[in-house]
C-alpha cells in the first residue's frame, strides 16, 4: 500500500520570498507523483507531475519539484511567491493499474504582503 | 474541451434523505474517479470506472453509496439515507489510460446533511 505525508499543515511566507512544501511517500512499487493546488471552494488543478525521466519537474505558475528516490520525497518549490499563490497544496501518489490517487493531508500556503 | 463538470455544486439535505450527484467527464476520457474530501483533509478515493465498468470500490463506500456510469460517459453517485457524517465535498475526476493516469478534476459537489 502507498501513503503520502505532508509534514507541514500550514506554511506562512512573505510575498516574493522562496517557498518549499514538503512531501514524502511510501511505496513498495514504482510510483507516479503529482502536486495539485486547490483554491477555496474549487476542485483541484494539476501543478506538475513526475512519471519518469528527469527528476526535476517544472510545472505551471513557476513551480517546480524534485523527485528523490533515495529519500522518497517530492518537494515542491517556488523561488518567489505571489499573493495569488495562497491556496491549499496536495501531494498525491499513484501506481500503474488503477492509477487511483492517494493524497496527503495538504499544506495551506499563506502568502503575506 | 470544457473540462469536468459536476452538478449540483451545492446540496443541503436532511438526514435520511437520498441524494444523487452527477459528473460529466472530459469527452473521450475512459476513466472516471470519485473522491470524498472532508474539511482539512486530502481527498479520499471512493471508486473508479473504466468505460462503463466499475473496477474498484473503496471500503469507505458503504452499502448506502452506489455509483453508475451507464454508457461510459457521465456518472452518478447516489447516497441513500444520508447521515451527518456524509457531509463533505464530493470530487469527480477523469483521465485517459494513455495519459498514465493524470486526472483532471471537476469543481466538486459540496454536501451538507442537517
Amino acid at each position: 500500500a502507498q501513503s503520502v505525508t505532508q509534514l507541514d499543515s500550514q506554511v506562512p511566507v512573505f510575498e516574493e520570498a522562496p517557498v518549499e512544501l514538503r512531501c514524502n511517500y511510501s511505496s513498495s512499487v514504482s510510483v507516479y507523483l503529482f502536486w495539485y493546488v486547490q483554491y477555496p471552494n474549487q476542485g483541484l488543478q494539476l501543478l506538475l507531475k513526475y512519471l519518469s525521466g528527469s527528476t526535476l519537474v517544472k510545472g505551471i505558475n513557476g513551480f517546480e519539484a524534485e523527485f528523490n528516490k533515495s529519500q522518497t520525497s517530492f518537494h515542491l518549490r517556488k523561488p518567489s511567491v505571489h499573493i495569488s499563490d495562497t491556496a491549499e497544496y496536495f501531494c498525491a501518489v499513484s501506481t500503474s493499474g488503477t492509477y487511483k490517487y492517494i493524497f496527503g493531508t495538504g499544506t495551506r500556503l499563506k502568502v503575506l504582503a | 474541451d470544457t473540462g469536468v463538470s459536476q452538478d449540483p455544486r451545492h446540496k443541503i439535505t436532511k438526514r435520511g434523505q437520498n441524494v444523487t450527484f452527477r459528473c460529466d467527464p472530459i469527452s473521450e476520457h475512459n476513466r472516471l474517479y470519485w473522491y470524498r474530501q472532508t474539511l482539512g483533509q486530502g481527498p479520499e478515493f471512493l471508486t473508479y470506472f473504466q468505460n462503463e465498468a466499475q473496477l474498484e470500490k473503496s471500503r469507505l463506500l458503504s452499502d448506502r453509496f452506489s455509483a453508475e456510469r451507464p454508457k461510459g460517459s457521465f456518472s452518478t453517485l447516489e447516497i441513500q439515507r444520508t447521515e451527518q457524517g456524509d457531509s463533505a465535498m464530493y470530487l469527480c475526476a477523469s483521465s485517459l489510460v494513455s495519459d498514465i493516469g493524470t486526472q483532471y478534476f471537476g469543481p466538486g459537489t459540496r454536501l451538507l446533511v442537517l
